[in-house]
């Protein structure tokens, strides 16, 4: 059955550290993956989209890896900060389908 | 990006009545999309509304439970029809074309009594 699977619930992780977060999908051919940031009572918001062909992207202190023999994302997010704090969803877009939402993770940067 | 506003950002029904939650976006869209996220999970697909066509709707949702409307290019409406405490939920409106980021509104959290 298909599954998308983040490595936690949550994380806590002491400020300026390199948080990562995985994503780890089952029976999908994704053509690109995006992540996701939801504080609480909002929305999620747009972070970093990374295409099937593409082996990384950075934005600012964010970066995203894909690895499609692995079926695994990374996103990992340096020199963390207290507000950096919220829920990390991954996304995957699957051929011929709509988008498919992992389960998120917690993340808590402590000061 | 879009601006995405729902209406009502939150409410308390009761038993077996309907509620219908507004989207209104800032800018022309075609494709709108509808999510459930229930308490600690995380979002799933409720149907894709494109203006102009029936709603599409993923397995285990259907018209008679979440009537969608859309009737222009920025704004779109879901009923949540006799609800059921298994109702409670917060539901969101997207935005995004095919290939590209989504952007959501804030959500309208509703619990049923």
């Amino acid at each position: 059955s298909q599954k998308i699977e983040q490595n936690s619930e949550a994380l806590n992780i002491q400020e300026g550290k390199t948080a990562t977060l995985t994503c780890n999908y089952t029976n999908y051919s994704p053509a690109y993956l995006q992540w996701y940031r939801q504080d609480p009572g909002r929305g999620p918001v747009f972070l970093l989209l990374i295409r099937e062909n593409e082996k990384e992207k950075r934005k600012e202190r964010l970066k995203v890896t894909f690895d499609t023999t692995l079926k695994q994302s990374l996103f990992h997010i340096t020199a963390s900060q207290p507000a950096d704090s919220a829920t990390y969803l991954c996304a995957l877009l699957n051929y011929g389908q709509n988008f498919v939402f992992g389960p998120g993770t917690r993340l808590s940067v402590l000061p | 990006s879009a601006v995405i506003s729902q209406k009502p950002s939150r409410d308390i029904c009761q038993r077996g009545t309907s509620l219908t939650i507004q989207c209104q976006v800032d800018s022309q869209v075609t494709m709108m999309f509808w999510y459930r996220q229930q308490p600690g999970q995380s979002l799933t697909l409720i149907a894709t509304a494109n203006q102009g066509s029936e709603a599409t709707y993923e397995s285990g949702f259907v018209i008679d439970k979440f009537p969608i409307s859309r009737p222009n290019l920025t704004f779109s409406t879901l009923t949540v029809s006799n609800m059921s405490p298994e109702d409670s939920s917060i539901y969101l409106c997207s935005v995004g074309g095919e290939h590209q980021p989504q952007h959501f509104g804030d959500g309208t959290r509703l619990s049923i009594l």
